[in-house]
């Protein structure tokens, strides 16, 4: 079954509008969740994260929201600027290895028309 | 200023040869991660290594070997086995105590092997 991974590969919006990327997860027991931001040609940078005992955690410009009733995850970025444009993963903690792997989607690629 | 650091950027090389990859951080993690990126694709992990003296394979070990002699450093190299090195390599470290944890990512190196 599918484990993190997106709904849709690619998502483009108007600047100034708010994004919303999806996520799904199988791992019912996953109790942390990440999101990256990857720019171009650039190692994934940190955005914001949330824990299994919350359903919403909001920063700067974006809010990750978890539901773990169907097992998803979303990050939505409000007032979506050109430097937005990036590649947005999310991941979960790989427990199997008893390290601190993580697992990372496939990717959503944002893209904002000025 | 803290951070991981990965060189060079860029690096040919002819098919046939070994090539060695630099990771360095000073933010003193424990772990450090090396991953593979594919075009369009998310990230595999290649190794991992939680101490000094030890580390472990991921998904994608074959045609890799690793070395973690110091905290700071974790080398990755990819040698003549393995079949498709052109790719785009992430090294990552994390903390372990108290986890899970968020993964900081280095800059990438992309490998060019024709």
């Amino acid at each position: 079954g599918e484990s993190v991974g997106l709904h849709l590969p690619t998502l483009s919006v108007q600047e100034g509008d708010n994004s919303i990327i999806n996520c799904a997860y199988s791992n019912s027991a996953s109790d942390y969740f990440i999101w990256y931001k990857q720019e171009s040609g650039k190692g994934p940078q940190f955005i914001i994260d949330i824990r299994s005992n919350m359903d919403k955690r909001q920063g700067q410009r974006v809010t990750v929201l978890l539901n773990k009733t169907v097992k998803h995850l979303s990050l939505q970025i409000a007032a979506t600027q050109p430097g937005d444009s990036a590649v947005y993963f999310c991941a979960e903690p790989l427990r199997r290895t008893g390290a601190n792997n993580l697992f990372f989607g496939t990717g959503t690629r944002l893209t904002v028309i000025p | 200023d803290g951070g991981i650091t990965q060189s060079p950027k860029y690096l040919f090389r002819k098919e046939g040869q070994n090539v060695t990859l630099s990771c360095e951080q000073n933010l003193n993690h424990d772990a450090m991660y090396w991953y593979r990126q594919d075009p369009g694709q998310g990230l595999r992990l290649i190794y991992y290594s939680q101490i000094v003296n030890d580390f472990q394979k991921g998904d994608i070990a074959e045609g890799y070997s690793v070395s973690r002699e110091k905290k700071e450093s974790f080398p990755l190299t990819v040698t003549s086995a393995q079949k498709n090195p052109t790719a785009f390599y992430l090294c990552a470290s994390s903390r372990l105590a108290g986890g899970p944890h968020e993964q900081y990512f280095g800059p990438g190196t992309r490998l060019t092997v024709t």
